[in-house]
């Protein structure tokens, strides 16, 4: 059964300053790994999506990675800003007959301080 | 273009009644999904639709849950009898297929059993 983890929970960040969200996964037999962002009471907003045989993609100040035979990403943040805050979701897509569910981690919190 | 459509938003019910979500998903996506996010934790599916086909249903409580998604556009989710631990944000998503495609999410509906 497919595991994702991501660390931290939480984070607190000056304003401008450049982060890196983690997110880890058991079960390397995925078709890609997608990132998403979550507003407090509101749904998920897809950011980024890395296929299987891709290493990384890029969207404004975002840039995610996928490194599938260690069973990491890693979702870049360049000068963060106050509307950066909101928790982060990864989600890896299972590979194979049967199922093709997202599989989320628990998420990372971010708050970007002015 | 309209991305994912749910309704409510919000629903409050005493344990034991029945209640209902809607979801309209983004125009020409085959793939429906619903899923159920406790808080703190990342969504988890409950049923996944291709078209009108209910292709994995082996996460949703049987006994007290029920889908259905007529000509393969607009879909419900019911709970009855509802219970105090089915509290949580139900989530509709869409993509343009199951398979390697990106999934968009809409606003969720928040149900409180009380």
């Amino acid at each position: 059964k497919q595991e994702v983890t991501q660390i931290p929970a939480a984070l607190s960040v000056p304003e401008g300053e450049n982060l890196v969200l983690n997110c880890s996964f058991t079960d390397s037999a995925i078709y890609n790994l997608q990132w998403f962002r979550q507003d407090p009471g509101k749904g998920l907003t897809s950011l980024l999506l890395i296929q299987s045989s891709q290493r990384e993609q890029t969207s404004g100040r975002l840039n995610a990675s996928l490194d599938k035979s260690s069973g990491r990403s890693t979702l870049y943040i360049a000068a963060s800003q106050p509307g950066d805050s909101a928790t982060y979701l990864c989600a890896a897509q299972k590979a194979g007959a049967g199922s093709y569910q997202l599989t989320f981690g628990k998420g990372t919190k971010l708050s970007v301080i002015p | 273009e309209a991305g994912v459509v749910q309704s409510p938003r919000y629903k409050i019910i005493e344990k034991k009644q029945p209640v209902a979500f809607w979801c309209n998903p983004i125009s020409g996506h085959n793939t429906l999904y619903w899923y159920r996010q406790n808080l703190g934790q990342g969504p988890e599916l409950l049923i996944r639709y291709e078209n009108e086909e209910a292709v994995d249903d082996s996460q949703l409580p049987k006994d007290r849950f029920s889908a259905e998604r007529l000509k393969g556009v607009d879909s419900t989710l019911k709970i009855q009898p509802a219970e105090l631990g089915d509290s949580a944000v139900y989530l509709c998503a869409s993509s343009l297929d199951g398979l390697n495609t990106e999934a968009f999410f809409g606003q969720g509906t928040r149900l409180t059993v009380v």
